[in-house]
This record gives C-alpha cells, structure tokens and sequence, in this order.
C-alpha cells in the first residue's frame, strides 16, 4: 500500500527559531498534500493544502508567514515553523492525495510532535 | 461550508454488543462521507468509504442523504475495536474535512 513518512517524527526546539518537518510520499507521487494539526484528544483540523508546482493554499486563521510550506517535488512537502512559540506546541499531521482517475484516496503519516521551549 | 458532527466523544460498549458511531454531515453538493480510525500510537488509517459499499473488519455505514447521515455500524463489537473513529467529508475541492472524533472503548 502506498506509504507516507514524516521527519522528525519529534522535536524539541526553542522559542524562536525554526523548525522543518518533512513529509514525503513513499512509492506514489502525489501532487497535493495536506498537513493538519492536531490538538491532544481533539480532532485533524487542516492547516494548509500544498500543491507541487504552486503557492499553498491556507486555511482561514492560519498565518501563512509563520507556517511556511514547500512543494517542491511530487513526493517531498515540508512545513516550516517560523520563529516557533510555545503555543505552536502541537501534532502535525501530513497526509498525500494518491489521485486515481475520479478516485482518490489521502495517506497520512505518522505525525510529528513539537514541542516549543 | 462543508461540516462534520459526530455528536458522541465517548463511546463504551462491552465484548459481543453492538456497536454504532454517529455522523452528520452538511454540504450543499454531493459528498464523499469516509470513516478513519486510529489505533493507539497509530496513524490515522482509512476504515471505509461511502462509495465502496463494503464492510471492513465487520464494520459498515450507510449514507442516508435525507438525514445527511452516516453512521457507522458493527453488530458485534471486538475488544480490537476500541480506537478513535473520525468521520470526514469530502467535496468538490477533494480535501477532507473531519469530525471531533468518537472514542471507542470496548469493554471485555
């Protein structure tokens, strides 16, 4: 089955400097990703839709200048917390998008837990 | 705007009961409903989809466009079951959106 990764799958860091965390898809290619965070005992909410090729697409509320997303191939996103903050403290969640014709289907990665200092 | 509910965060159901995991969905076009589970120290995984009419691991859900619904059912619930259920709704712009989520703890 198709296979999404992310690294680190931790970090710890401190207040403002930055942070990358990649997310690559595997054995399929994938011209859009997502990346979600995830608060704890909460649900996915969508940060931001990355499309290869072109500027991410953010959700309302979310800074763009703080959350910076790349990508830059069919199989690497990455998401950079710029000048992170404790509040940024959180699970991020990538996931692909393996388009088949009019199907299609999300992988998600494994997540990756931040925690700011 | 597409939104999710799944009413119930909780759920507890002994060995061998029943089992049915609730949402609702609003969008004003044609979705795509899915259900995602996720295990303890898991990734989010895909449990089944509207589309696919299938039963996975003994689970099923039926969308009832009427009540903009789509449960999620098993007749005899599994001690293997216990996880977190999200539904998730996907429109036209093929992005999910999800629900709250509803633990499900099943009791021996």
């Amino acid at each position: 089955g198709a296979v999404v990764s992310q690294h680190p799958s931790w970090v710890i860091c401190k207040s403002g400097t930055s942070v990358k965390i990649e997310c690559r898809s595997l054995d399929f290619q994938a011209t859009t990703m997502f990346w979600y965070r995830q608060f704890p005992k909460q649900s996915l909410m969508l940060m931001a839709t990355s499309n290869e090729g072109s500027k991410a697409t953010y959700e309302q509320g979310v800074e763009k200048d703080k959350f910076l997303i790349n990508h830059a191939s069919l199989t690497l996103s990455t998401l950079t917390v710029t000048s992170a903050h404790p509040e940024d403290s959180s699970f991020y969640i990538c996931s692909a998008r393996l388009d088949r014709g009019r199907r299609y289907e999300q992988y998600f990665g494994p997540g990756t837990r931040l925690t700011v200092t | 705007a597409q939104r999710v509910t799944q009413p119930e965060k909780l759920l507890s159901v002994f060995k061998g009961a029943p089992v049915e995991l609730k949402c609702n969905y609003s969008y004003s076009g044609s979705p795509e409903l899915f259900w995602y589970v996720q295990y303890s120290r898991q990734r989010l995984q895909l449990l089944l989809r509207h589309i696919s009419r299938e039963s996975i691991k003994g689970f099923t859900a039926d969308l009832n466009k009427g009540e903009t619904s789509f449960h999620l059912k098993k007749p005899f619930a599994q001690e293997e079951d216990s996880a977190m259920y999200y539904c998730a709704l996907s429109g036209s712009a093929r992005q999910l959106t999800f629900g709250s989520g509803t633990q499900l703890t099943v009791l021996p």
